[in-house]
């Protein structure tokens, strides 16, 4: 069973520009998350998709925003990129919400923002 | 804001010897999980360890949680190099729905050879 693909892997974009990651979760699997993660505040989450659903949001600007397609893929679209957005951009799938179970992650995309 | 914290920071042993880190934590869990990170990668799970259980293994993994300190601890016994990375406590809290984790600060563990 193929794992959670994430694309890019890795990307570098200047102050003002938007991007777009993409996320593919384990096949069957429903909840698709993102979780942001920098040196200076670690893992935070970002939001969560169910059914085409946001069903949870982290503290983060509008400008993070996301959506997920019929077949669980999710896209996460950053607008008017600043210099801290950059970091690690992590997806994690599961079957089911619920938060009983694990997460699976993808490697992540590293955006870099000069 | 991180509501799970990890010591220490940084961990440097020797191979064979055994390793432990901490997690304490402020809420109430559903459940306490531990990933590990190698440098830049995604995060694999390790093992879950729910609220009414107090001690789990699984190979060289041993996890104990103590729900009245609010703290688990996850311990690796005869590490190898290839155990450098670093790790994560994680948990679902009654407050957050769905799948929703909240990370501890980690911690990084060299294992020398």
């Amino acid at each position: 069973k193929a794992g959670v693909t994430q694309t890019p892997r890795y990307l570098i974009k200047t102050r003002g520009q938007q991007v777009t990651l993409s996320c593919s979760p384990i096949s069957g699997h429903r909840s698709v998350s993102w979780y942001q993660q920098t040196p200076g505040q670690g893992l935070q989450f970002l939001f969560e998709y169910f059914s085409e659903t946001q069903r949870n949001k982290g503290n983060f600007p509008g400008r993070f925003s996301g959506r997920q397609f019929s077949n669980s893929r999710s896209e996460m679209n950053v607008s008017t990129l600043e210099l801290g957005d950059s970091a690690l951009y992590l997806c994690a799938s599961s079957p089911t919400r619920g938060g009983t179970g694990e997460l699976f992650f993808g490697e992540g995309s590293r955006l870099t923002v000069l | 804001s991180q509501q799970g914290e990890e010591d220490p920071q940084a961990l440097s042993i020797q191979e064979g010897e055994n390793a432990t880190m901490n997690c304490s934590y402020k809420t109430s869990i559903n459940n306490l999980q531990w990933y590990r990170q190698n440098s830049g990668r995604g995060l694999v799970h390790l093992i879950l360890i729910r609220s009414n259980e107090r001690e789990k293994h699984s190979g060289r993994l041993r996890v104990t949680l103590d729900t009245s300190k609010k703290s688990s601890s996850l311990l690796i016994t005869a590490s190898r190099a290839a155990d450098t990375a670093s790790y994560f406590c994680a948990f679902f809290t009654p407050e957050t729905s769905g799948s929703r984790l909240t990370f501890g600060e980690g911690t990084q563990l060299t294992v020398n050879p």
